[in-house]
């Protein structure tokens, strides 16, 4: 089946630094989502895309669709104490498949 | 739009229990998803609906576990006869079928087998 693997597994940053993280498929993929999930929380949905090559931002968050359609990037400028938490990338093959999840990339940011 | 709801948020039961599930979707939405979580792995898929159909499932979807969307509009999870392994955290998403789909999730259930 597919799977999604996340670059790098944790990170540890100084709060103002820029984030870069990545999310590789097996296969090609036709929708990206990327989600922020706290501890005990549901995931909440950061930035969607939908084309290869796409470039969406949400605030200081920019994500990308790789245009081999089988990666997915996130970044994350000027950090913020809120922004620690997990980040987890989603993604499908075809509109009638079911969403699959990376195992995250734990953020952690240092005053 | 008040999000999608999920009840319990926790539920403690012990092993050979039934325990089941609610989840609320956002009003409009016509797809509802189930996904467990254990700690430090991402959301696995369990089900899906659209509407009221039940369109796909896990191979990790034993028989222990049912899952119902009645009139297309709230879901309920089934888990018969929970064993320790079913500990994990239950989350539900809805969205809007279409090219582009995107999935709105709920706080979980967070659910302990003793």
């Amino acid at each position: 089946g597919q799977q999604l693997n996340q670059s790098p597994q944790s990170m540890f940053i100084q709060e103002g630094e820029d984030v870069s993280m990545n999310c590789t498929s097996s296969s090609i993929f036709n929708t990206w989502l990327w989600y922020k999930q706290d501890p005990g929380e549901g995931p909440v949905l950061l930035i969607a895309l939908y084309k290869a090559g796409e470039l969406t931002s949400n605030g200081r968050l920019t994500a990308q669709f790789g245009i081999t359609r089988k990666d997915s990037f996130l970044n994350i400028s000027a950090s913020i104490p809120s922004d620690v938490g997990i980040y987890f990338c989603a993604g499908r093959g075809s509109y009638g498949q079911n969403f699959v999840f990376g195992p995250g990339t734990r953020l952690s940011v240092l005053p | 739009d008040t999000g999608v709801s999920q009840n319990p948020r926790h539920k403690i039961t012990k092993r050979g229990q039934n325990v089941t599930f609610r989840c609320d979707p956002i009003s409009e939405h016509n797809r509802l998803y189930w996904y467990r979580q254990t700690l430090g792995q991402g959301p696995e898929f369990l089900t899906y609906f659209q509407n009221e159909a039940q369109l796909e499932k896990s191979r990790l979807l034993s028989d222990r576990f049912s899952a119902e969307r009645p009139k297309g509009s709230f879901s309920t999870l089934e888990i018969q006869r929970t064993e320790q392994g079913d500990s994990a955290m239950y989350l539900c998403a809805s969205s809007w079928r279409g090219t582009n789909e995107k999935l709105f999730f709920g706080s979980g259930t967070q659910l302990s087998v003793l």
